[in-house]
């Protein structure tokens, strides 16, 4: 999983209640990306930043935020305005050029009791 | 708008035989492909890109790609699967966000590759 930490691996939401999700990577990378999985879908990207202090909302950003203070850390908030909020969680960087591969976190699975 | 299709939700092949998993593109331009695989509750691995040059490309595992301009396709092959192979396999496409700068990962929607002893 290269040098993406996530936790934690496992997350229980209670209604109503806001959580997040923590991302690091010590790959030197300036983008980092989050990504959300459905079982046995594919990914989508909710939030992604090119530099620190900059980010921009992906194709499902509606009940979640971000913010890029640091460039080793990108922190996921689910909101309690996330209505269907269980999926697996995919942090991911890579490097500035077109060439280069992403690198992703482990996950974190978040579950709502 | 740069895509790319795998048209098969699902591979199955015995263990010792060869297996390929498909993959078609469309992009502007000379594209940037490449293949991850993701085991279960697990993060995505990368396991090989092409870039330039031969369209023959070798990855991790064993695994190799083939990338075909005139196809528009870069599939996924390996001459002998293993039980182990089995797993989720995206194919991608890096392409320029346009106006904010930077660059896109753009996945298909995953194909998943089953290995029988």
């Amino acid at each position: 999983d290269g040098g993406i930490t996530q936790s934690p691996k496992y997350l229980f939401r209670k209604e109503g209640q806001n959580v997040t999700l923590s991302c690091e990577q010590n790959l030197n990378h300036d983008a980092m990306y989050w990504y959300r999985q459905d079982p046995g879908q594919g990914l989508r990207l909710i939030y992604y930043s090119q530099i620190v202090n900059d980010f921009q909302k992906g194709d499902i950003a509606e009940g979640y935020s971000v913010s890029r203070e640091k460039k080793e850390s990108f922190p996921l908030t689910v909101t309690s305005a996330q209505k269907n909020p269980t999926a697996f969680y995919l942090c991911a960087s890579t490097g500035t050029e077109r060439s280069e591969t992403q690198y992703f976190g482990p996950g974190t699975r978040l579950l709502v009791l | 708008a740069q895509s790319v299709a795998q048209p098969e939700d699902q591979v199955n092949v015995a263990e010792g035989n060869p297996l390929t998993v498909k993959c078609t593109y469309s992009v502007s331009g000379n594209p940037y492909l490449f293949w991850y695989v993701q085991y279960p509750n697990r993060g995505l691995q990368f396991l090989l890109k092409y870039i330039t040059g031969d369209n023959l490309v070798k990855g991790s595992y064993g695994f190799e790609a083939e990338f075909n301009k005139s196809q528009t396709s870069f599939h996924l092959k390996k001459p002998s699967a293993l039980v182990s192979d089995s797993a989720l396999y995206f194919c991608a496409v890096r392409d320029p966000w346009g106006g904010t700068g930077g660059f896109k990962t753009i996945f298909g929607a995953g194909t998943r590759l089953f290995v029988k002893a």
